[in-house]
């Protein structure tokens, strides 16, 4: 089974921008492993952030964002904010079937 | 409004069998793909299985695709989950989630709470 691959912790300051990403055993994240981004927060189901690359939804905040970076799927906080303090997992297709990265706990400080 | 809903989580022994529920309202249940992922105690998202809308695709993963079967009854708007012959590695919450449309295995939207499942003797 391919391994997905991301940050195991990141620290951002209040209105500061980071950039979290998402890596694959199998080479390079394209459009074709239709990479989500999840956040989670204690205690919560995990909430959907972008699909299929760069897609936000209605309730996805404008300061998230998601692309393709250097060969890895990427999303981009721009002006993060305190509530923004979450674990973040992406999620790739591999014909079908569905892997998880490890997870990035982001810190807000 | 959109409610996803999981039950029959439990405490169950090593080698038992369990069938979990995933119960959905407020929109057309056959036109979207449901997915199942679950998160042992204090780690991170597995992606476990999932079907398409009208049932006719299933989806598993690699570490539990021997030992799990997906269906669905589009009457009763309910997914279900078979797991057999657990283990104590599979002690987790099951969460079901909701797909984009009526094929792929990615859930989305919506998310139920989960449901606890605890493999111990």
């Amino acid at each position: 089974q391919a391994v997905v691959t991301q940050e195991p912790s990141l620290t951002v300051s209040p209105g500061g921008t980071v950039t979290l990403t998402c890596g694959s055993s199998t080479g390079a994240v394209t459009s074709g492993r239709y990479p989500y981004w999840f956040q989670q927060k204690p205690g919560q189901a995990p909430k959907l952030l972008i699909s299929d690359v760069s897609n936000r939804h209605s309730w996805t905040p404008a300061r998230f964002s998601g692309s393709l970076l250097g060969g890895k799927a990427a999303l981009t906080l721009s002006g993060a904010q305190p509530e923004d303090e979450a674990d973040y997992y992406c999620l790739l297709s591999y014909n079908g079937a569905g892997v998880f990265g490890g997870g990035t706990k982001l810190t807000v400080l | 409004e959109v409610k996803v809903l999981e039950s029959g989580g439990g405490l169950v022994q090593p080698g038992e069998s369990l069938r979990l529920s995933c119960a959905a309202s407020g929109f057309t249940f056959s036109m979207y793909a449901i997915s199942w992922v679950r998160q042992a105690p204090g780690e991170g998202l597995e992606w476990v299985c999932a079907i398409s809308g009208r049932g006719d695709v299933t989806y598993y993963g690699d570490s539990l695709k021997d030992r799990v079967t997906i269906s669905r009854d589009n009457f009763k708007n309910t997914v279900y989950l078979q797991m057999n012959t657990l283990r104590a590695a599979d002690t987790a919450v099951y969460f079901c989630a909701k797909g984009l449309g009526p094929y792929g295995s990615n859930p989305s939207d919506y998310w139920g709470q989960g449901t606890p499942v605890t493999v111990s003797s």
